[in-house]
């Protein structure tokens, strides 16, 4: 079974400062694993995935994440927040084991502030 | 650039009636989802659908859910008798193969049941 579990619900910041959103996933094979952002009223666009070979994945608007194989983890990172970065994050791991699902986290609303 | 598309944006209906959600997926794109997301709460997966029948489905997917691609372009789901806790926003969304590849997502139908 997968599962994914987003380590807090809001995350806040200033413009500027470091953005990291932390993403751990559980799956019984080797995971694709994807960083989803939604702004209000929106559907999801896709920041980043990784699926095979590098590790360091890097995706729109800045963002960038790391797959740890030994830690589990994607987290989400962004060296500076912009105002226009305030959303709702989601991480979603997805894997073929017969069929074809996608499994998002709980999701991470972004604050930055001025 | 190509989106997938949602008819309509808002649905209102009355408990027990039948509602069908409507969603022109990318063109050249073979697999097809639904999710849904309860106000507040995660992008939940209902189902997948490729070659002209479900791939997967979620155990919210029951038997008052029903997918079908009546033609080239659309996509719908369907649910029978609606419940007040069908209340949410549903998604739809496509990928060109496997669900390793991105998943494109339309802009969502929320979904109020009275």
């Amino acid at each position: 079974a997968q599962s994914v579990t987003q380590l807090g619900s809001h995350v806040s910041v200033s413009e500027g400062a470091l953005v990291l959103l932390r993403c751990n996933y559980s799956s019984s094979v080797p995971p694709y694993l994807f960083w989803y952002v939604q702004y209000p009223n929106q559907g999801l666009q896709l920041l980043l995935k990784y699926t095979t070979g590098a590790t360091l994945v890097k995706g729109i608007n800045g963002f960038e994440a790391e797959f740890k194989k030994s830690e589990t983890s994607f987290h989400l990172t962004k060296p500076s927040a912009h105002m226009s970065d305030a959303a709702e994050y989601f991480c979603a791991v997805s894997s073929f084991t017969g069929g074809f699902k996608t499994i998002f986290g709980a999701g991470t609303r972004l604050f930055v502030k001025a | 650039e190509p989106e997938v598309t949602q008819t309509p944006s808002h649905q209102v209906t009355q408990m027990g009636q039948e509602v069908i959600l409507r969603c022109v997926p990318i063109s050249n794109h073979l697999y097809f989802y639904w999710y849904r997301q309860i106000l507040g709460q995660k992008v939940e997966f209902l189902v997948s659908f490729y070659n002209n029948e479900i791939s997967e489905k979620s155990e919210i997917f029951d038997d008052q859910f029903s997918v079908e691609r009546p033609d080239g372009s659309n996509f719908t789901l369907k649910i029978r008798s609606t419940k007040l806790e069908d209340s949410a926003m549903y998604f739809c969304a496509s990928s060109e193969s496997r669900s390793t590849d991105t998943q494109y997502f339309g802009p969502g139908t929320r979904l109020t049941v009275l």
